[in-house]
């Protein structure tokens, strides 16, 4: 079975510019969730899709956002980057939000 | 606030001498707490989740308990491939998770 996957794996930006970077979750699974990973705050949640639908969010500014498609699949967008929006952003997928998560690689993201 | 919070930080062990990790949890509503394992450059892998008090999951050299307050991952005769970073997660009402800063673990050979 395919794992959850994450395009672009590396992703270089300027600050002001927007990005877009998309997770394909395992065959199945209805729940995605994004999450941002850097050194000094470590794994920090960012919003859940289910269904179409995001059923919670954590406390990121609105440049973050997040959507997801009638497949499960699921994108991000941050708008205006920051030198501080440079992270790993990791998505995981489960079958219904409420079990174990599995991840994908990640996006690493530089903002210059 | 909800908050998870490991312990130690970093733990450097010889191949061989067993140990324990810590993840103390206070949030409201806890729907499972989860393990996973993190290499560099990867994304977290799955290991165990717990939901209630007084249980154990076991894999291979690693044993994962849970009290009301607290979950241990123990280290049985660890090997130099258990090195990584262990990351436990609480998972909240709502569908949002919260994680631990993880305990980076070294196994010298």
């Amino acid at each position: 079975k395919a794992g959850v996957t994450q395009t672009p794996r590396y992703l270089i930006k300027t600050r002001g510019q927007q990005v877009t970077l998309s997770c394909s979750p395992i065959s199945g699974h209805r729940s995605v969730s994004w999450y941002q990973q850097t050194p000094g705050q470590g794994l920090q949640f960012l919003f859940e899709y289910f269904s179409e639908t995001q059923r919670n969010k954590g406390n990121f500014p609105g440049r973050f956002s997040g959507r997801q498609f009638s497949n499960s699949r699921s994108e991000m967008n941050v708008s205006t980057l920051e030198l501080g929006d440079s992270a790993l952003y990791l998505c995981a997928s489960s079958l219904s939000g409420d079990g174990e998560q599995y991840f994908g690689p990640g996006t690493r993201l530089t903002v210059t | 606030e909800d908050q998870v919070t490991q312990s130690p930080e970093a733990l450097r062990l010889q191949e061989g001498e067993s140990s324990s990790l810590n993840c103390s949890y206070t949030v409201s509503g806890l729907r499972g707490l989860f393990w996973y394992r993190q290499d560099p450059g990867k994304g977290p892998e799955f290991l165990f989740t717990l939901y209630s008090a007084g249980e154990e999951k076991e894999k291979e050299r690693l044993k994962a308990t849970l009290t009301k307050k607290e979950s241990f991952l123990h280290i049985t005769a660890p090997k130099p491939e258990d090195s990584a970073t262990y990351l436990c997660a609480a998972r909240l009402g709502g569908f949002k998770t919260i994680f631990g800063a993880g305990t980076r673990l070294f196994v010298k050979a």
